[in-house]
């Protein structure tokens, strides 16, 4: 595709229920990242692939956030036992890097709003 | 990770007016910082990467300069439209592949 797409755009769950986000990142690119973007705040790290490889997985905020990669190509972020505090606008972005250079432009996706009730 | 401060938090200008604001970030350890323009509703999309203190760049109306030894990064923008309304985001690396985004500029412009 021409960019990067994320789906669902909106997700509105229950408290406790399990949540899946797909990423599907511009073709090419082997660098994918995820972030968490609260109301307000720029876009916060949660976690970076590099192919199918998760190279840091440092800003997951705890052991209910998962990520995988399995073919290197379509990621997916998923949440289980969701809180409410894990309501957010939920973004990823891919980058052409073969190894992680950081002058390496991102290019993000329309993000999943999460909304946990 | 590091620790970047944008600043104004929210600017509001006339149509025609020229405006800048800052991104500061620790001076040492810093390898390259990139400026992002986020329109509401919208993905947050690439405007500039700076390596090099001194570095300038220009891209319109708009244009960026990069200070590492203070630490700090200015965007300019000539001529302020309204359709230059957004979020300016600026991410700093430290040596790390890790992103760190500010909270951004809110710039509305008002015709």
């Amino acid at each position: 595709g021409a960019g990067v797409s994320q789906s669902p755009r909106y997700k509105v769950t229950k408290r406790g229920q399990d949540v899946a986000l797909r990423c599907d990142p511009i073709s090419g690119h082997v660098s994918l990242y995820w972030y968490r973007q609260a109301l307000g705040q720029g876009p916060e790290f949660l976690t970076y692939f590099n192919y199918e490889a998760q190279q840091d997985k440092s800003g997951l905020p705890n052991d209910r956030f998962s990520a995988e990669r399995p073919e290197g190509s379509i990621s997916t972020l998923t949440i289980q036992r969701t809180e409410q505090r894990d309501s957010a606008m939920y973004r990823c972005a891919s980058s052409s890097a073969t190894a992680p250079l950081i002058t390496d432009t991102q290019y993000f996706g329309p993000g999943t709003r999460l909304t946990v009730l | 990770i590091l620790n970047v401060e944008q600043s104004p938090q929210s600017l509001h200008v006339q149509e025609g007016d020229s405006t800048n604001f800052t991104c500061s970030f620790p001076s040492s350890n810093f390898y390259a910082l990139h400026w992002y323009r986020w329109e509401t509703a919208k993905s947050p999309e690439a405007l500039f990467v700076m390596t090099l203190n001194g570095d300038e760049k220009k891209k319109g109306r708009i244009s960026a300069t990069l200070n590492t030894k203070e630490g700090y990064s200015y965007l300019y923008i000539k001529g302020s439209q309204p359709e230059d309304s957004a979020t300016y985001l600026c991410d700093p690396s430290g040596g790390s592949y890790i992103p760190t985004f500010g909270r951004g500029t809110s710039l509305i412009v008002h015709p």
